[in-house]
C-alpha cells in the first residue's frame, strides 16, 4: 500500500513564524502536490513537483514556498504566517508524468495561526 | 478554465438505502479523467472511483458506481446498500489528460451522513 506520512496532525504558531510541514512517501512517486482543504471552497493546489528539485505554482502560491531535495520528500514552507493561513493541509503523490495517474493523500497536518 | 461544482453541501441517507452525489463540470477540452474522493471524519481522503472521459460505460466499484454524462458534463456518484462506514465527506475531481505532473482540480465537497 501507498503510504504518505505528514509530520503533523495539528500544529498551532503565532503570526510571523517561519513553519515547516513535512511529507514523506514511501513508493517512489515522481510527483509531490500540497494543497490546503477550507470549508466550502474544496480542496485547492498550492504547489506540486514532478521531480526532485523541481517546483510549479498552483493556484494559490503566494505565502507560501516548496523544497524537494529527495525524491520522498516535499516540504511545505509559510515563510510568515498569517491568521488567514489557518487551515487544513493536505500533501499527495502520484507515480509517474500521466496527469490520469491516481493521487494517494496524507492523513492532513490543521495549521492555527494565532 | 476547468471548474467543478457540487451543488449538495449535506446529505444524508438511512443505512441500507441508496444515494446519489451529483458533480458537474465545465472544460472545453475533450480528454480528461474524473475521481471521486471520499475522506471519513479524522481519516484519509482515499479514491473511491476514476472515470477516463474516453470510455462510455461507468465505472464501477461495488457498491459505488458512476454516471457519466459526458455532454452534459455530469458526473453522480451512486452508493447502494448503505454502510456507516460510508459517512464521509466526498469530493469530486477533474483533471486534463495532456498537463504534466497534473492538477487536479476539486469540487466543494459533499458531507454524506448514513444514518442508522
Amino acid at each position: 500500500d501507498v503510504k504518505v506520512t505528514q509530520s503533523s496532525r495539528y500544529l498551532v504558531k503565532r503570526t510571523g513564524e517561519k513553519v515547516f510541514l513535512e511529507c514523506v512517501q514511501d513508493m517512489d512517486h515522481e510527483n509531490m502536490f500540497w494543497y490546503r482543504q477550507d470549508p466550502g471552497l474544496g480542496l485547492r493546489l498550492i504547489y506540486f513537483s514532478y521531480d526532485v528539485k523541481m517546483k510549479e505554482k498552483g493556484d494559490i502560491p503566494e505565502g507560501y514556498s516548496v523544497s524537494r531535495e529527495k525524491k520522498e520528500r516535499f516540504s511545505l514552507i509559510l515563510e510568515s504566517a498569517s491568521t488567514n493561513q489557518t487551515s487544513m493541509y493536505l500533501c499527495a503523490s502520484s507515480f509517474g508524468a500521466g496527469t490520469e495517474e491516481t493521487q494517494y493523500f496524507g492523513p492532513g497536518t490543521r495549521l492555527l495561526v494565532l | 478554465a476547468q471548474t467543478v461544482t457540487q451543488s449538495q453541501p449535506e446529505m444524508s441517507v438511512q443505512e441500507a438505502e441508496t444515494v446519489t452525489l451529483s458533480c458537474t463540470y465545465d472544460t472545453s477540452e475533450n480528454n480528461y479523467y474524473l475521481f471521486w474522493y471520499k475522506q471519513p471524519p479524522s481519516r484519509q481522503m482515499i479514491l473511491v472511483i476514476r472515470q477516463e472521459a474516453y470510455k462510455q460505460q461507468n465505472a464501477t466499484e461495488n457498491r459505488f458506481s458512476v454516471n457519466f454524462q459526458k455532454a452534459a458534463k455530469s458526473f453522480s456518484l451512486k452508493i447502494s446498500d448503505s454502510q456507516l462506514g460510508d459517512t464521509a465527506m466526498y469530493f469530486c475531481a477533474f483533471i486534463l489528460s495532456y498537463n504534466q505532473g497534473g492538477k487536479l482540480i476539486f469540487g466543494q465537497g459533499t458531507e454524506l451522513s448514513v444514518k442508522p
